[in-house]
């Protein structure tokens, strides 16, 4: 088992171009979180997945931010239109059921230029 | 709403130091309670967590107890080593329906050989 990956690690745009980020949980976890991260401050909730429903959304994620997660395994987050203010590190976690334990990953670096 | 607040960093110690990290938390229910730790250039790490009143989480040195009356989780370790530098983030997590973790900002610790 390699872990939560996410791809990219790094990326760069420019305002108003979209953007999309892909998720791999654990293989066997049915639960998937989103989470954003700003230089300073700790990982804030953005939404979360049991198998492909899409539960909880937090009101940090605008009309401009989708997640799917199509077919229960990895997901995807897509910010369109992006500002500045985007920037930051986006972090997915996965668990097993609830209550157990959130597995994170390295996350992906977001620089809106 | 629910919230966790931790003692504001950087927090610089000697090698064998002691350390002590605050964490006070707000919650309208009885969440469990976690302390996570992101070493440099890796994920968040799962340190330890306590579920319910008066249990003690425990791991590589590090202990928090789950103080009910006071809404408290410090971190504690009796001998800090410089491989113990680190961001810690103290969070809480409702389980079951709720999914996402809340997390304080994160403390520091940086130490010195």
């Amino acid at each position: 088992d390699t872990g939560v990956s996410q791809d990219p690690r790094h990326k760069i745009t420019k305002r108003g171009q979209n953007v999309t980020f892909r998720c791999d949980p654990i293989s066997e976890h049915n639960r998937l979180y989103w989470y954003r991260q700003t230089l300073g401050q700790g990982p804030e909730f953005l939404t979360y997945f049991q198998n492909e429903a899409q539960l909880e959304k937090s009101r940090l994620l605008s009309d401009r931010f989708s997640a799917e997660r199509p077919k229960g395994s990895f997901s995807t987050l897509e910010i369109q239109r992006t500002e500045q203010g985007d920037s930051a590190m986006y972090l997915c976690a996965s668990s097993l059921g609830w209550g157990n334990e959130q597995f994170f990953g390295p996350g992906t670096r977001l620089t809106v230029l | 709403g629910d919230s966790v607040t931790q003692m504001e960093g950087p927090v610089t110690l000697s090698e064998e130091a002691f350390l002590t990290i605050n964490c006070t938390y707000t919650a309208t229910g009885y969440p469990s309670l976690f302390w996570y730790v992101q070493y440099p250039g890796e994920g968040l790490q799962l340190l330890l967590k306590a579920t319910k009143a008066d249990d003690k989480g425990s791991n590589k040195g590090f202990e928090a107890t789950y103080r009910k009356e006071t809404t408290s989780f410090h971190l504690e370790k009796g001998s800090v080593q410089v491989s113990d530098s680190a961001v810690y983030f103290c969070a809480l997590d409702y389980g079951g329906s709720q999914g996402n973790l809340i997390f304080g900002k994160g403390t520091k610790l940086s130490v010195k050989p």
